[in-house]
Order: C-alpha cells, then structure tokens, then sequence
C-alpha cells in the first residue's frame, strides 16, 4: 500500500518570501516522488520528481524539493515565491516503474503581492 | 511535447444515459489513466491501463468501465451515470521505461486539460 499526505489545505505566503509545500508519504520500498501544479482552468503539470540520487530535486519554475528518507518527506520549496505560483499543489508517489500513483488531497498556495 | 487530448471539456448528461469520455495520447505511452478530481478529494484513480486491451481497477471504480482497443486511446465509460458522478475526470499518460531506462525518464505522468461532467 502506499499513501501521501499533504498537512495543509491552504499555504498562504507573501511575494518574494521563500514558500514551502509539505509532502509526507507512506510507501514499501523504495519511493519515486512527484509534483504536480494545476494553475487555475488549466491541467495538471509535472513539476519535479525524485528517482534516485541526489536528494534535493530541481524542477521548473524555479521549485526545488528535498527528499528525506528519515521523515519520509518530500517538500516543495521555492527560495522567492511569486504571484503567479498561485495554484494548486499536488505531492504523488509511486512504488514502482509502472503502474499506479497515489496523490495528495492537495495544497492551495496562494501568493499575495 | 506530450499531447494528451479528452473529447470534451464540458459535458451534461441526465441520470441514467450512458457517457463515454475519450482520451488520446500522442507519444506512444504504454500507460494510461482516467482519475476524477473532486474539491478536497484530490486525485482519486477511477482504472489505469498498462497496454492495449489491458486494464486494472484503480481505488474507486463502481460505477465505470474502461475500453483500451488502440494504445493511443483510452476510453472512460459511466453505464448509467448518476448525480455523485458529476465532477472534474482528468486522463493521463505515462512511459513504462524498461532496463538502464528503467525509473529513468518515463515515469511522470502527463495530463489532458479535463472535462467537467455534470449529471443531472
């Protein structure tokens, strides 16, 4: 089985302060991560993913997410957050190469000028 | 670039019709999804597809049933929708990678845009 968990229905930071999205996940064996944005009336977009390697990920827009295998976390993070990464979050994971993900309920993140 | 495409972005239908919401993917993915989206909820996968005429039941679907006849094209179908059937249905695809590749580039999934069914 495996499950994620993501604490906050509403993140609300100011422009240009740093942002974080939590992310904690349940899984046997070794987790691939995932991030998702789904900007307002528009799909879902890949953001970042953990495979192997290094544990902090660099994704698009300028989001970083670190991975701890201890916590069994996998934050979003951006250093200067801006209006428009204003959307709605989605932290994923999955056991193995194919085959099913199971996603968060979601983070609103909403930046205000 | 990945193009996942879903027939309709808004569709109404009647209690008791039967729906049929389809999906086509351009990038030969070997996986495909039918996910529906509800306020709160968040993603919730309804059947998932490894390869043509294949499919496995995901965490909720009573109620649906899936056709994958093509490997571009999956099909979402409500025999006889009902009003908890309204809501956001999102397909997705992904790559299966296999040996070196394996865990490599292919995992992530790529989403169409939606459609927002309404059942009344």
């Amino acid at each position: 089985a495996q499950s994620v968990a993501q604490p906050e229905d509403q993140v609300n930071v100011a422009e240009g302060n740093p942002l974080t999205v939590k992310c904690t996940y349940s899984v046997s064996g070794n987790p691939y991560l995932f991030w998702y944005v789904q900007y307002p009336n528009r799909g879902l977009q890949f953001l970042l993913k953990y495979i192997t390697g290094d544990n902090l990920v660099k994704g698009s827009y300028g989001f970083e997410a670190e991975f701890n295998k201890s916590q069994t976390s996998f934050h979003l993070k951006k250093p200067s957050a801006l209006v428009s990464d204003s959307a709605l979050y989605f932290c994923a994971v999955k056991r193995t190469n194919a085959g099913k993900s199971t996603f968060g309920d979601g983070t609103t993140l909403t930046v205000k000028p | 670039d990945v193009k996942v495409t879903q027939s309709s972005r808004y569709l109404v239908k009647r209690t008791g019709e039967k729906v049929f919401l389809e999906c086509v993917q351009d990038m030969d993915h070997e996986n495909m999804f039918w996910y529906r989206q509800d306020p709160g909820l968040g993603l919730r996968l309804i059947y998932f597809s490894y390869d043509v005429k294949m499919k496995e039941k995901g965490d909720i679907p009573e109620g649906y049933s899936v056709s994958r006849e093509k490997k571009e094209r999956f099909s979402l179908i409500l025999e006889s929708a009902s009003t908890n059937q309204t809501s956001m249905y999102l397909c997705a695809s992904s790559k299966s990678g296999t040996g070196k590749l394996a865990g490599g580039l292919y995992n992530e999934q790529f989403f169409g845009p939606g459609t927002r069914l309404t059942v009344l």
